[in-house]
């Protein structure tokens, strides 16, 4: 079946700008996570969401971040005002409980910041 | 809480040669444990995890772990090198929740000729 897709691939963008990552996870997890992935390092999770739950937003950097998740289904994580230092991958992953929430990653979107 | 460490950020390993990627773990639970694998310029894939049973899992390429409780550890082994393993390797650990899942800080693997 299809796996995690992320639009859009690479994003560039100038300083003080808003962006809109999305993020289409597998055909019924029900819980979705974003991580940022800076060069070299490792995952900083971001955000989690489970179901109709209220997301978990503990790693969230800044209130410049933000993430929805419509119907249980499609993500969208919005950088409002990006600053250079937001230039990283960014990616998405979905899982389900019932397979110990392992993790089906997507491509990324890969963030530039000028 | 959890936390995952990766020891070694660099591995460099002969082709043919043992590979041994190194990770700890601290839980308040039994955990779920898992690998990771990124090749360059691609996304994260799984290639093994532990959840209960059998503490020895086997994954794909020919790599496995073990889980040991009595260390808090899940070190990724595969007995000989090859240089398409060379990647990004991650540890990660999760309690049986889904929200509570953490990282390593990777271990970059490369294979010499």
């Amino acid at each position: 079946g299809a796996g995690v897709s992320q639009s859009p691939s690479n994003k560039v963008t100038e300083k003080g700008k808003d962006v809109e990552l999305r993020c289409d996870p597998i055909s019924g997890h029900t819980a979705l996570y974003w991580y940022r992935q800076s060069l070299g390092q490792g995952l900083e999770f971001l955000i989690y969401f489970q179901g109709n739950s209220a997301p978990d937003k503990s790693g969230l950097p800044s209130d410049r971040f933000s993430a929805e998740r419509t119907g249980g289904s499609v993500s969208t994580l919005t950088i409002q005002r990006t600053q250079q230092e937001d230039s990283a991958v960014y990616l998405c992953a979905s899982s389900l409980e019932r397979q110990a929430y392992e993790q089906y990653f997507g491509p990324g979107t890969r963030l530039t910041v000028t | 809480a959890q936390s995952v460490t990766q020891l070694g950020s660099h591995v460099s390993v002969s082709e043919g040669a043992l590979v041994l990627l190194r990770c700890n773990y601290s839980s308040s639970v039994p955990p779920y444990l898992f690998w990771y694998v990124q090749y360059p310029n691609q996304g994260l894939q799984l290639l093994l995890k532990y959840t209960t049973g059998a503490t020895l899992v086997k994954g794909i390429n020919g790599f496995e772990a073990e889980f040991k409780k009595s260390e808090t550890s899940f070190h990724l082994t595969k007995p000989s090198a090859h240089m398409s393993d060379a990647a990004e390797y991650f540890c990660a650990v999760s309690d049986h929740t889904g929200n509570q899942f953490y990282f390593g800080t990777g271990t970059s693997l490369t294979v010499i000729p």
